[in-house]
């Protein structure tokens, strides 16, 4: 079974360029997630998705971030304009059901902004 | 404040001995608490997962403590293998969101 993809793996933009991070959770997954992940921090929730609604986007920084999932399936996380504080790995996630503690991460996407 | 912390961040241990990282937090209406595993250049792996109203959990070579009272949570590994360095995470679950702490190194050593 294959596990939670991302790309791009690595990203490396100058500031107030935009970029945008693609996940597709694993098959069958309704719930899907968006985390931040500084170096040597836990994942930071940004955004939470049942199916295609956005049921908890309460730390996702509006002004600059957007994300979607419009069938439900695959997921996009975009930035813009990108600021140097947002260098950080972005991780997506998956899991089958809401109280499900077992989420399955992607490798993430390191992201850079000069 | 709400916040998921840890004591230690690196543990080194011998290949063969047993690990504990330990982790403390702030928030007691939390209802489960889980442990994730990093390994460098991955994303979190679940561990394990421990329901507030036990104080005890096992599974294959770790075991979860949970001690209410003193808000400390605890992993333990038996028989330390290579495999096992990374980086242990705990989190715990409030209204289905998981806050994960800052995160602890364990090296194994040879």
């Amino acid at each position: 079974e294959a596990g939670v993809v991302q790309s791009p793996r690595y990203k490396i933009i100058e500031k107030k360029q935009p970029v945008a991070f693609w996940c597709n959770p694993i098959s069958g997954h309704n719930t899907l997630y968006w985390y931040l992940q500084n170096l040597g921090q836990g994942p930071e929730l940004l955004i939470r998705y049942e199916n295609e609604e956005a049921v908890d986007d309460s730390q996702l920084p509006k002004d600059r971030f957007s994300a979607e999932r419009l069938k439900g399936v695959d997921s996009t996380l975009k930035i813009q304009p990108a600021e140097l504080g947002d260098s950080a790995v972005y991780l997506c996630a998956s899991s089958s059901g809401l109280l499900n503690n077992e989420q399955f991460f992607g490798p993430g996407t390191r992201l850079t902004v000069l | 404040g709400e916040s998921v912390g840890l004591h230690l961040p690196t543990l080194s241990v011998q290949e063969g001995d047993n690990s504990i990282i330990n982790c403390a937090y702030s928030n007691s209406a939390s209802d489960y608490f889980i442990w994730y595993k990093q390994e460098s250049g991955k994303g979190p792996q679940f561990i394990i997962d421990i329901r507030s109203n036990m104080d005890k959990r096992q599974g294959q070579r770790v075991t979860v403590l949970l001690n209410k009272t003193v808000k400390h949570l605890s992993l333990q590994i038996a028989a330390t293998q290579p495999g096992d360095s990374a980086v242990y995470f705990c989190a715990e679950r409030r209204r289905y969101k998981l806050i994960f702490g800052s995160g602890t190194r364990l090296l194994v050593r040879p």
